[in-house]
């Protein structure tokens, strides 16, 4: 059974960069996307970028100058970059698989981790 | 932009329950997704491609719809259905809708 792992994020200060790696246990990377995704209160869930088995990745526009998603396929892992974390980034962070071929839905979510930004 | 409604739904075990997500512009029957989340845990995926239960979902719950109108329906309700429910759509880029919080 396929398992998405995820570690805690904690608590960060403003201006600070969150880090967040997402383990895949029981399938390798091929054959998906794989997505951050988070939820807050004031915005409900917000999708944050997408990378594909060959490494190339998206990012929610809105999002787009702060985020960085990586693959490391070795690990099975992929990881989550955000700098200059602000108050508005308090929110639970969820990694998730993507189906594709024709179609775009999360099958697969992490547990999620919750991120409070907070000086 | 997807709006859901209603905001929430409060109905009795037996009952039917109708869920509406309502796009602003058109959107591929192909990219229109279904989650339920409960408290404390991550959305599930429920029904894809409008219609299309995922695995282990059962058959109570169904999707409709195209274009800008979709719905999910919940016949005879189970007291474990309560939660949110939220639709989802692509069209480049991912968008969920505010979310339904049905109310058992």
């Amino acid at each position: 059974q396929v398992q998405l792992q995820q570690w805690d994020a904690g608590l960060l200060k403003p201006s600070e960069t969150l880090s967040l790696t997402c383990g895949v246990n029981g399938s390798s990377l091929s054959g998906y996307s794989w997505s951050w995704i988070r939820q807050s209160p004031g915005k409900g869930l917000e999708w944050i970028g997408e990378i594909n088995d060959s490494g190339t990745s998206r990012y929610n526009p809105s999002l787009q100058s702060r985020v960085t998603i990586s693959v490391d396929t070795s690990k099975t892992q992929f990881s989550l970059r955000m700098n200059s974390v602000t108050a508005a980034d308090t929110a639970v962070y969820y990694c998730a698989r993507i189906r594709t071929r024709g179609r775009r839905f999360f099958d697969l979510w992490g547990r999620g981790t919750l991120l409070t930004v907070s000086s | 932009v997807l709006t859901q409604s209603p905001g929430v739904l409060s109905l009795s075990p037996g009952e039917r329950a109708t869920l509406s997500c309502r796009a602003s512009q058109s959107v591929f029957t192909n990219y229109l997704t279904w989650y339920q989340q409960k408290p404390g845990q991550a959305p599930r995926l429920l029904i894809y491609a409008a219609s299309n239960r995922a695995a282990g979902i059962p058959d109570r719950f169904s999707g409709s719809g195209s274009g800008t109108d979709f719905t999910l329906t919940i016949s005879n309700l189970e007291p474990e259905d309560f939660g949110v429910y939220y639709c989802q759509q692509y069209d480049g880029s991912y968008t969920f809708g505010q979310g339904t919080k049905l109310e058992i």
